[in-house]
């Protein structure tokens, strides 16, 4: 057990829809990031927030943002859902913000599936 | 695009061989780590290796780092059934804007007993 939780495990939605997922990172940790991982893209990396402000951005779209709240839990919210964006959403946390202490520690993905 | 480019995409051996996996990268680097993963789950952080270093050893895995050709390879020695899972290498560049780290596509290893 990584320490790290995401909510939920799955989500089957629609073309257009809006959804929200939760990640709590391990006790201590002040990093959070979101990785989006399918077939053709692989993992990329979309967004990192450092104890509550946004730290560094990836590839990821308008139509997604996240947040990190002051409790340090993050939500990333998807919108205006297309089938592409079907993949395994994954959030990882880390001890600090930089290159130093980025040993990332990875939930166990959240699968979205858009029908 | 994925700053990475793994070798072999795919390595099937019999439990007790060594497995040797390759990355190969783009940009400097800080660090570059390695995590694994099993079908569908979660990574797992295995190994980092500085910049600055050239080998480094955990457990059965030794990591190699050459910065002049921007490569690193994986070695895990007597493999077990259990090390069936998928590798990543996955790099933070040296300019990193915070902690991103930019994962390679993967080698997927498969040990039979």
């Amino acid at each position: 057990d990584s320490g790290v939780t995401q909510t939920p495990k799955h989500l089957i939605t629609a073309t257009g829809q809006r959804v929200t997922l939760r990640c709590s990172p391990r006790s201590g940790d002040l990093s959070v990031y979101w990785y989006q991982q399918s077939l053709d893209q692989g993992l990329q990396f979309l967004i990192q927030y450092y104890n509550g402000e946004e730290r560094a951005k990836g590839n990821i779209l308008e139509r997604f943002s996240a947040q990190q709240f002051p409790d340090l839990h993050s939500e990333l919210n998807l919108s205006s859902l297309e089938l592409g964006d079907s993949a395994l959403y994954f959030c990882a946390s880390s001890e600090g913000g930089g290159v130093a202490k980025n040993i990332q520690y990875f939930g166990a993905g959240t699968r979205l599936s858009v029908l | 695009s994925q700053q990475g480019e793994e070798d072999p995409q795919a390595l099937s051996i019999q439990e007790g061989e060594n497995a040797t996996m390759n990355c190969s990268y783009k940009t400097s680097i800080n660090n570059l780590q390695w995590y694994r993963q099993n079908s569908g789950r979660g990574l797992v952080h295995l190994i980092l290796i500085r910049s600055n270093e050239r080998e480094k050893h955990s457990g059965r895995l030794r990591v190699t780092l050459d910065t002049s050709k921007k490569s690193s390879s994986l070695l895990i020695t007597a493999s077990r059934a259990a090390d069936t899972a998928s590798y990543f290498c996955a790099t933070a560049a040296f300019r990193n804007q915070g902690g991103k780290l930019i994962f390679g596509q993967g080698t997927e290893l498969s040990v039979k007993p």
